[in-house]
């Protein structure tokens, strides 16, 4: 069965350096990959989206991967700070469709 | 222009009755999601609409009836609440076919 793994455990970083998370999936091939971000309490939020023949994307301080190979998404946050606390959830769905399949997401901890 | 917006925030139901939560938005949408998400899970997506007077089955519908009379309304019923539907659920919107974009801020249900 289709599966999205992104790591459970809480990432803690410092202000200012580079948070980077990951987004495994198998069985499966995607044709849109979506990062958002979703604060405590609150819906998510869409970040970026990312489509298999694009290898990067990026928007402000923030850099998505896709490697199809790999069956990968690495997605980084640079000079992080502490606003930047959340849950982030990768989500992928197929070409033409419109049904996301979510990772359980990792929460993200910049300290000051 | 408020976005999406859920009714109600909050609900606490005994097994065996029913409700409807209430979703709108004023952004002229077409398509619209109802998700859940649980401890530790992604969000799933139980119902989707492409269209008022549309809608369709999603990832986990069973247990749950949606309706779209109105193009800025997405309604979703539970006949017979369990205490399997206990989550908080999610409703978003989007304007083109792709993920959705916006989400509401959710509602966090009960069944006892």
């Amino acid at each position: 069965s289709q599966k999205i793994e992104q790591n459970s455990e809480a990432l803690n970083i410092q202000e200012g350096k580079t948070a980077t998370l990951t987004c495994n999936y198998t069985n499966y091939s995607p044709a849109y990959l979506q990062w958002y971000r979703q604060d405590p309490g609150r819906g998510p939020v869409f970040l970026l989206l990312i489509r298999e023949n694009e290898k990067e994307k990026r928007k402000e301080r923030l850099k998505v991967t896709f490697d199809t190979t790999l069956k990968q998404s690495l997605f980084h946050i640079t000079a992080s700070q502490p606003a930047d606390s959340a849950t982030y959830l990768c989500a992928l769905n197929k070409a033409a469709g419109n049904k996301l399949t979510f990772g359980g997401g990792t929460r993200v901890l910049v300290k000051p | 222009n408020a976005g999406v917006t859920q009714t109600p925030k909050f609900r606490v139901l005994k097994t065996g009755q029913s409700m409807t939560l209430l979703c709108a938005q004023d952004m002229n949408h077409e398509y619209m999601y109802w998700y859940r998400q649980d401890p530790g899970m992604g969000l799933r997506l139980i119902h989707y609409s492409v269209g008022e007077g549309t809608t369709a089955k999603g990832e986990v519908p069973d247990g749950y009836n949606v309706s779209r009379l109105k193009k800025q309304n997405f309604l979703l019923g539970l006949e017979s609440a369990a205490p399997s539907q206990t989550s908080v659920y999610f409703c978003a919107s989007s304007l083109t076919l792709g993920p959705p974009r916006i989400f509401g801020p959710g509602t966090r249900l009960t069944v006892l």
